[in-house]
């Protein structure tokens, strides 16, 4: 029993470049998070999922896209980086509304 | 609007002192309450959490009590370990929405 997955655990990008976010859980949960967390401002939500076929906004969702097509697995996209997107990105699951959410490891993205 | 309070760090204390890391949280309602704990280059593990008024949390030797006269969730530690040294997170749904609220996060040194 993994928990939760991400893919990759670091990424330098170019400004401009394109990349994608993998997270997966293997606890059959319904909800599905990611976050990002920058220095003295805790995590923020960019963009959530309460099921297979559904995505949300956060507090911070643009620049970032989501999919989630299968329920174990969901992805953010970054279509254009930019400077303002380096951060430490988490994903993070729940079984159900205001339910106990499991983080992954994070990955550590610098766009330059 | 809702938020989530803690005190700024860092916090540095001796092994086997008495920890506190205040918590304060805005809310309408009484949302569940929650305490997670970061150590260096991994994600977020749920510390404990607090689903209703005057429920206490622990864990680990940890606790926290859900106080809603003062809206508040300190946690404490009455003997700290070199191995606590972490951030500590306090957090609360937005009532309502699939929305975990993260305070800023709290450092914690433990020297021998």
């Amino acid at each position: 029993n993994a928990g939760v997955t991400q893919t990759p655990k670091f990424r330098v990008l170019k400004t401009g470049q394109s990349m994608t976010l993998l997270c997966a859980q293997d606890m059959n949960h319904e909800y599905m998070y990611w976050y990002r967390q920058d220095p003295g401002m805790g995590l923020r939500l960019i963009h959530y999922s309460v099921g297979e076929g559904t995505t949300a906004k956060g507090e911070v969702p643009d620049g970032y896209n989501v999919s989630r097509l299968k329920k174990q697995n969901f992805l953010l996209g970054l279509e254009s980086a930019a400077p303002s997107q380096t951060s430490v990105y988490f994903c993070a699951s729940s079984r159900g509304q205001e339910e106990t959410q499991y983080f992954g490891p994070g990955t550590r993205l610098l766009v330059l | 609007g809702d938020s989530v309070t803690q005190m700024e760090g860092p916090v540095t204390l001796s092994e086997e002192a008495f920890l506190t890391i205040n918590c304060t949280y805005t809310a309408t309602g009484y949302p569940s309450l929650f305490w997670y704990v970061q150590y260096p280059g991994e994600g977020l593990q749920l510390l404990l959490k607090a689903t209703k008024a005057d429920d206490k949390g622990s864990n680990k030797g940890f606790e926290a009590t859900y106080r809603k006269e003062t809206t508040s969730f300190h946690l404490e530690k009455g003997s700290v370990q070199v191995s606590d040294s972490a951030v500590y997170f306090c957090a609360r749904y937005l009532g309502g929405y699939n929305k975990l609220i993260f305070g800023a996060g709290t450092r914690l040194a433990v020297h021998p």
